[in-house]
């Protein structure tokens, strides 16, 4: 069965400063990873997603993210933080077309001013 | 930009009240999810639904639930005696045939059993 570890459950970084949010998985063979974001009372947003070819993945919102299959690790990277990125963010993974997601328990991120 | 929506966006109800969670999905997609997120808890997966029938389903999803598109456009979800531990948030998502790996979601609607 698949599975996702976000081992931060809480992050705080100054506003311009540089993020990275953990992303461990399990599946047994390649996956669909993705990485979405939820600011307060709305929806899950999607940031990026990977399924194939270059392991460096870029998204919106000046987000990326690189895959690592030796490491089982999908984190996601934000060279400099602006305010309004503060929201929580889960990494998610698929195992094919039209299948279900498996989330991780979210990581809360806070940016200081 | 299309995006899928979702009505209402707050319930409260009575245990053992049915609930209809209501969802449009983006016009041109095909497979369509329920997702809940219990308070604090991680984002799970319900159901899936396709051509007219359900997918996969998850454990959570057992007798009390079950889903339906009425016509073209809506998606529900139905709990038919709801309990004290159905109170979550959930979460319509839909995804298109060319890319169906890729789910959108909606807001979610946030239903509070009494």
């Amino acid at each position: 069965a698949q599975s996702v570890t976000q081992p931060d459950i809480h992050i705080t970084v100054s506003e311009g400063a540089s993020l990275e949010l953990r992303c461990n998985y399990s599946y047994g063979a390649t996956p669909y990873l993705f990485w979405y974001v939820q600011s307060p009372g709305q929806g899950l947003q999607l940031l990026l997603k990977y399924f194939s070819g270059d392991t460096l993945v870029q998204g919106i919102k000046g987000f990326e993210a690189e895959f690592k299959r030796s490491q089982s690790s999908f984190n996601l990277r934000k060279p400099s933080v602006h305010w309004s990125d503060a929201a929580e963010y889960f990494c998610a993974v698929g195992a094919g077309t039209a299948s279900k997601l498996t989330f991780g328990t979210g990581t809360r991120l806070q940016v200081t001013l | 930009e299309p995006e899928v929506t979702q009505t209402p966006s707050h319930q409260v109800t009575q245990m053992g009240q049915e609930v209809i969670l209501r969802c449009v999905p983006i016009s041109n997609h095909l497979y369509f999810y329920w997702y809940r997120q219990i308070l604090g808890q991680k984002v799970e997966f319900l159901v899936s639904f396709y051509n007219n029938e359900i997918s996969e389903k998850s454990e959570i999803f057992d007798d009390q639930f079950s889903v339906e598109r009425p016509d073209g456009s809506n998606f529900t979800l139905k709990i038919r005696s709801t309990k004290l531990e159905d109170s979550a948030m959930y979460f319509c998502a839909s995804s298109e045939r060319r890319s169906a790996e890729t789910q959108y979601f909606g807001p979610g609607t946030r239903l509070l059993v009494l």
